[in-house]
């Protein structure tokens, strides 16, 4: 099975800084997606990652798949309360979207 | 942008009763649909995949009698909690993807199952 690694498992910060979350996968990549989830909630998808080197990015939010895509970043700039809550990535392999711990983001004010 | 509904969004169920909960696909049809489980402070688990027209394909571990999953449109898959007990109580999670393998999951809001 694919197995997805994320670091950090929970991060705080001061608003206004910026933070990055890894995840990491033990095989290669043919889809890397990003999602947050406030708990007990749905998903709210992010990005998706398909090529190697591809980096994407979404107001503050700037994800990336490094060229042997087995491992992703996601970056965010000048973080804000509302970034808070849970960072899944995701990982696909055929049909299947197999999950990372997840990584709880918290911004303090 | 493609929405996925789930209903209930949160049902609460004596011990040994059953449970039904859908997920449609409110703008698109969803050939495959998934459906996730997550316990407090943990990612989500893969329990089964829900291919419409055919049966629901469980994950290691996932009892398929306890876990009932039909999809029997391309826009709306049941999964139904049956004999429910305590350690079933959990956030339960369905996505639906918009066409071929690659292609985007969209996930509902949820269902959060407590059974007393």
């Amino acid at each position: 099975s694919q197995e997805l690694e994320q670091s950090p498992q929970s991060l705080i910060v001061q608003e206004g800084k910026n933070l990055t979350i890894n995840c990491t996968s033990s095989k290669t990549l043919y889809g890397l997606y990003w999602y947050k989830q406030k708990y007990g909630e749905g998903l709210i998808f992010l990005m998706m990652l398909q090529k190697g080197g591809e980096e994407k990015s979404h107001e503050k939010i700037t994800a990336k798949l490094d060229e042997k895509k087995q491992q992703s970043s996601l970056h965010i700039t000048a973080s804000q309360p509302s970034h808070a809550g849970i960072y899944l990535c995701g990982g696909r392999a055929g049909n299947m979207l197999t999950f990372g711990g997840g990584t709880r983001l918290m911004v303090k004010p | 942008g493609a929405v996925v509904s789930q209903h209930p969004s949160r049902v609460i169920c004596k011990s040994g009763t059953s449970v039904k909960i859908e997920c449609r696909s409110l703008d698109f049809q969803a050939t495959t649909m998934f459906w996730y489980r997550q316990f407090p402070k943990q990612s989500l688990m893969l329990m089964a995949t829900s291919n419409e027209g055919s049966k629901a394909t469980y994950e290691q571990g996932v009892e398929k009698d306890k876990f009932l999953i039909n999809h029997a449109s391309l826009t709306l898959s049941t999964l139904t909690v049956t004999s429910a007990h305590p350690e079933d109580s959990s956030f339960y999670i369905c996505s639906a993807r918009l066409g071929l393998a690659g292609d985007t999951q969209y996930f509902g809001p949820g269902t959060r199952l407590t059974v007393l």
